[in-house]
């Protein structure tokens, strides 16, 4: 009941073009879900993140829509660019006690070609 | 505003030996958090803390110990190092589990 899956493991989408990355969990406690991207060399740093009482939030050309009734949200990249290519983390916690976690899913890596 | 720093940043060990990883953070952050990313696994928590003195196991403890004697500081330790050990491991820190967590750029860890 704690694991985050994501799909795909990796993508390669043209520039311009929108990539679709989708994260679904079990635990229907979560409450925050967040997603990170870490470039090579670097520690992971928050990209956007939702809470389910929204269906669709957006922050510049990333979006994330959350389907709660499917346990299911998703990232989409507007307009990709060369400089989005990295590996890209869904996540999901809840804060109903001081020791639960944050669950990350496996990562996807994305290529943004020119 | 420095963040989360990690020290080292680069370490090769032989086996058997021991080492402690630094983690600081200068946000006043309550919680603190050690993961060890390999190829394919993504995130894997090791251990973290809930606030100055507390200590937790998270998905892959063994082997590792941590301590957090100041709110700012979270160690972790190898007391005798694995090739399996062998990672980069990250620190990360947030105001509460479901608050956006701050990552440092990671510790290169190599065990021979």
């Amino acid at each position: 009941q704690q694991q985050v899956k994501q799909s795909p493991q990796s993508l390669i989408v043209q520039k311009g073009g929108i990539p679709i990355i989708n994260c679904a969990y079990e635990n229907t406690a979560f409450d925050y879900f967040p997603w990170y991207q870490q470039f090579p060399g670097k520690g992971p740093a928050l990209l956007i993140a939702i809470r389910p009482d929204v269906s669709e939030k957006k922050e510049g050309r990333f979006t994330i829509s959350f389907n709660k009734s499917a346990k299911q949200f998703s990232l989409h990249i507007m307009d990709s660019q060369p400089g989005d290519s990295a590996t890209y983390f869904c996540a999901a916690s809840r804060g109903r006690t001081s020791y639960d976690k944050v669950i990350f899913g496996p990562g996807t890596s994305l290529s943004v070609i020119p | 505003n420095a963040g989360v720093t990690q020290t080292p940043k680069f370490r090769v060990l032989k086996t058997g030996q021991s080492m402690t990883l630094l983690c600081a953070q200068d946000m006043n952050h309550e919680y603190m958090y050690w993961y060890r990313q390999d190829p394919g696994m993504g995130l894997r928590l090791i251990h973290y803390s809930v606030g100055e003195g507390t200590t937790a196991k998270g998905e892959v403890p063994d082997g590792y110990n941590v301590s957090r004697l100041k709110k700012q500081n979270f160690l972790l330790g190898l007391e005798s190092a694995a090739p399996s050990q062998t990672s980069v491991y990250f620190c990360a820190s947030s105001t509460s589990s479901n608050q956006p967590q701050h990552f440092g750029d990671g510790t290169r860890l190599s065990i021979l």
